[in-house]
C-alpha cells in the first residue's frame, strides 16, 4: 500500500531547461511534504519542503507545488544543471506522528549537457 | 566533521549470522531512525528513537533489535540473518521541535547476506 507514489523513475532533461519531478499521495492526513536528492553511495540530503497550509515554496532554482485536493506535489528546477543529475525521493508526514516520513520509490533524473 | 556516520559501509556475510550497524550523529539532535531501502528503492521507516526511548517500530521482524546507548547513537543489531534482509540501510536524525522535520540521513550500509 504505497502512500506516496513517484510514477516516473527516471526523467532525462537538457541543460537549462526546466525539470518538473511529480508525487501523488493518498492519505489526506499528509501535512508536511519534502523532497530528498540522493547521489550514488550517499544518503538522501533535504532539498524543500511545504506545509499543507501553502501551495507554493521556493529556494533558489527549486519550487515546490502542492495541489491538495489532487493530492499532489511537483518538485521545479529550473534551470536544470548537470550536477542536479540525482535521485528524487517525495516524502509525506503527518504532524504529531513522531516525525515518521513516508517516501516514494524515487525518481533519477538526469540533466544532460 | 561528518553529522550522520554509519560503519561499516558495506557488510557481506553469510545467512545466520549476527550482525551489527553503528549510527553515531553530532548534530545535537534528540531523535534517531533507520530506514531500509529495499530492491524496489523504496526508503521505509524501521525505528525511531527520541531521547533514547522507542517511538516507531513498524513491522519489523524481532530478529532486528535497535540499541540507543545515549541521544547520539543508534545500533542496529541483526539476528539470524535471512536473504531477504539484503538491502541498503540508512540511519538519520532530527531535531523533534524542528518544524520542517528534516532528516539528515547517512550514507548508509549496504547490508548483503549470501
Amino acid at each position: 500500500d504505497q502512500q506516496v507514489k513517484q510514477n516516473s523513475p527516471s526523467l532525462s532533461v537538457q541543460e537549462g531547461r526546466i525539470s518538473i519531478l511529480n508525487c501523488d499521495y493518498t492519505n489526506s492526513m499528509f501535512d508536511y511534504f519534502l523532497w530528498y536528492k540522493k547521489y550514488p553511495a550517499e544518503g538522501p540530503t533535504f532539498l524543500i519542503s511545504i506545509s499543507s497550509i501553502k501551495d507554493k515554496n521556493e529556494d533558489g532554482r527549486f519550487t515546490v507545488f502542492l495541489n491538495k485536493s489532487a493530492k499532489h506535489l511537483s518538485l521545479h528546477i529550473v534551470p536544470s544543471q548537470p550536477g542536479d543529475s540525482a535521485v528524487y525521493f517525495c516524502a509525506a508526514s503527518i504532524s504529531g506522528s513522531a516525525r515518521q516520513l513516508t517516501f516514494g520509490s524515487g525518481t533519477q533524473l538526469t540533466v544532460l549537457p | 566533521d561528518t553529522a550522520v556516520s554509519q560503519t561499516p559501509k558495506y557488510l557481506v556475510t553469510q545467512m545466520g549470522n549476527d550482525k551489527s550497524i553503528k549510527c553515531e550523529q553530532n548534530l545535537g539532535h534528540d531523535t534517531m531512525y533507520w530506514y531500509k531501502q529495499d530492491s524496489k528503492k523504496f526508503l521505509k521507516i524501521m525505528f525511531s528513537y527520541n531521547n533514547k526511548e522507542l517511538i516507531i517500530n513498524e513491522t519489523v521482524p524481532n530478529r532486528f533489535s535497535p540499541k540507543s546507548p545515549d541521544k547520539a547513537h543508534l545500533n542496529l543489531h541483526i539476528n539470524s540473518l535471512e536473504l531477504g534482509d539484503s538491502a541498503v540501510y540508512f540511519c538519520a536524525s532530527s531535531q523533534a521541535r524542528d518544524l520542517n522535520n528534516e532528516q539528515f540521513f547517512g550514507p548508509g550500509t549496504r547490508l548483503t547476506v549470501l
